[in-house]
């Protein structure tokens, strides 16, 4: 257990609504990654950040913004939610000078 | 850019087989390898990595890969199959030595291992 939680862990909402989705850990790491896992395509980087209000694009960042204002909290916010956005969502963290990125429990998404 | 091949997106053995997951990767660096499990309604756990020194590498839960460059593979093995082995298993690469933090991994997409009593 690397003290990472994610609210809310399952969602089901509407096309067009905003959504944001929470990371939380509770070791002042320094890294923080979201992931979206789909089916067919493992898992694919979407933002990460390296510090307090320091953030950068993954593969597949469309749609999709981030931010941290605290080191302990990284927020993902869809805009405005599509059904292709339908996906479980993993945090990650890492701390710096080490080689090894710990996941988070998902948060299930559903986007009708 | 950097990428992975798993060969396989399902593989059945039986209780006590070995098991045999792929994992072939392109990288224009040293890569870094890391084979990731995950149980059903979990996140995703580390079961071995290789960064440098040897190419064998010994991970939980009995699990080893050896890292071959020549055949750019870093397939994982255990002699013995279990019943709490059922899960997914992911290999990934890193795009660079992980000391900068802005280093990404790549997945493959995954392999489904059953267990067959």
């Amino acid at each position: 257990d690397a003290g990472i939680t994610q609210s809310p862990r399952h969602k089901v909402t509407e096309t067009g609504t905003p959504v944001t989705l929470r990371c939380h850990q509770t070791e002042n790491h320094r890294y923080m990654y979201w992931y979206r896992q789909d089916p067919g395509h493992g898992l694919r980087l979407i933002h990460y950040s390296y510090g307090v209000k320091d953030t950068d694009k993954g593969e597949v960042s469309d749609g999709y913004s981030v931010s941290r204002s605290k080191t302990e909290d990284f927020l993902l916010t869809l805009e405005s939610a599509t059904s292709s956005q339908t996906s479980v969502y993993f945090c990650a963290i890492k701390e710096r000078g080490t080689d090894t990125q710990y996941f988070g429990p998902g948060t299930r998404l559903t986007v009708l | 850019a950097q990428s992975v091949t798993q060969l396989g997106s399902h593989v059945s053995v039986s209780e006590g087989a070995l098991v045999l997951l792929r994992c072939n990767y392109s990288s224009s660096v040293p890569p870094y390898l890391f084979w990731y499990v995950q149980y059903p309604n979990q996140g995703l756990q580390l079961l071995l990595k290789y960064t440098t020194g040897a190419t064998l590498v010994k991970g939980i839960n009995g699990f080893e890969a050896e890292f071959k460059k020549s055949e750019t593979s870093f397939h994982l093995t255990k002699p013995s199959a279990h019943m709490s082995d059922a899960a997914e298993y992911f290999c990934a690469v890193s795009d660079q030595p992980l000391v900068s933090g802005n280093e990404k991994l790549t997945f493959g997409t995954g392999t489904r291992l059953t267990i067959i009593p």
